[in-house]
């Protein structure tokens, strides 16, 4: 199954002030996912980040707020932008197919303060 | 919307004890998916179950998907302090993979 690498693992930042998570893969896999876990809430998949073309985001998320880059088959940032308390959260990287089981990273834990 | 909903949300057991934690959806489901997390870690897959009626064992643990493909249980022997962790169901559709909210275990020494 793929490593996973993601980082940071945990920040703390203020409010109006952006994040990116980088995510690393020690294979190339054509599919990597991106998910917030809200406190008490289920995995949230924000988009999907597609090589060579933009990411597709969910409903509820847009390209402005979460940007996204894939640079290559074993690479994938999310920036979390203009961050408000609201964005505190666990963001999860995986790998996988739509609707196969999925492999995650160990998250990004972030606060906003 | 497909929604999965997950119970007991919480549950706090000591060791030894037996458990069953729940999936269930309106939905149908091609498979459902378990897997656990602890804590600083990412949800890591234990099973896959794709049959309706479908009973899986991973050591002490049963996994049994409903004849409908619309619910699961997840039953746990003998629970160890090991087992501590969230566990989460996931339903997949042709291309969607819908998460529960989870049941968070606690086994106490």
């Amino acid at each position: 199954s793929a490593v996973i690498s993601q980082k940071p693992s945990r920040d703390i930042c203020q409010r109006g002030t952006s994040l990116t998570i980088q995510c690393q893969v020690d294979s190339q896999v054509t599919m990597m996912f991106w998910y917030r876990q809200q406190p008490g809430q289920s995995l949230t998949l924000i988009a999907t980040a597609n090589q060579g073309s933009e990411a597709t985001y969910e409903s509820g998320f847009v390209i402005d707020k979460f940007p996204i880059s894939r640079p290559n088959l074993t690479f994938s940032t999310l920036t979390v932008s203009n961050l408000s308390p609201e964005d505190s959260s666990i963001y999860l990287c995986s790998v996988g197919k739509r609707g196969s089981p999925l492999h995650f990273g160990n998250g990004t834990r972030l606060t906003v303060t | 919307t497909q929604l999965l909903e997950q119970s007991p949300q919480f549950l706090s057991i000591q060791e030894g004890e037996n458990l069953t934690v729940y999936c269930n959806s309106s939905s149908v489901f091609s498979s459902l998916q378990w897997y656990r997390q602890e804590p600083g870690e990412g949800p890591v897959l234990l099973v896959t179950v794709v049959t309706g009626g479908e009973v899986k064992k991973l050591k002490r643990l049963t996994f049994q998907f409903g004849d409908a493909r619309k619910d699961s249980s997840l039953h746990i022997t003998a629970a160890q302090p090991g087992d501590t962790g969230l566990y989460l169901c996931a339903g997949a559709g042709y291309s969607t993979l819908t998460f529960g909210k989870g049941t968070m275990l606690l086994v106490s020494p």
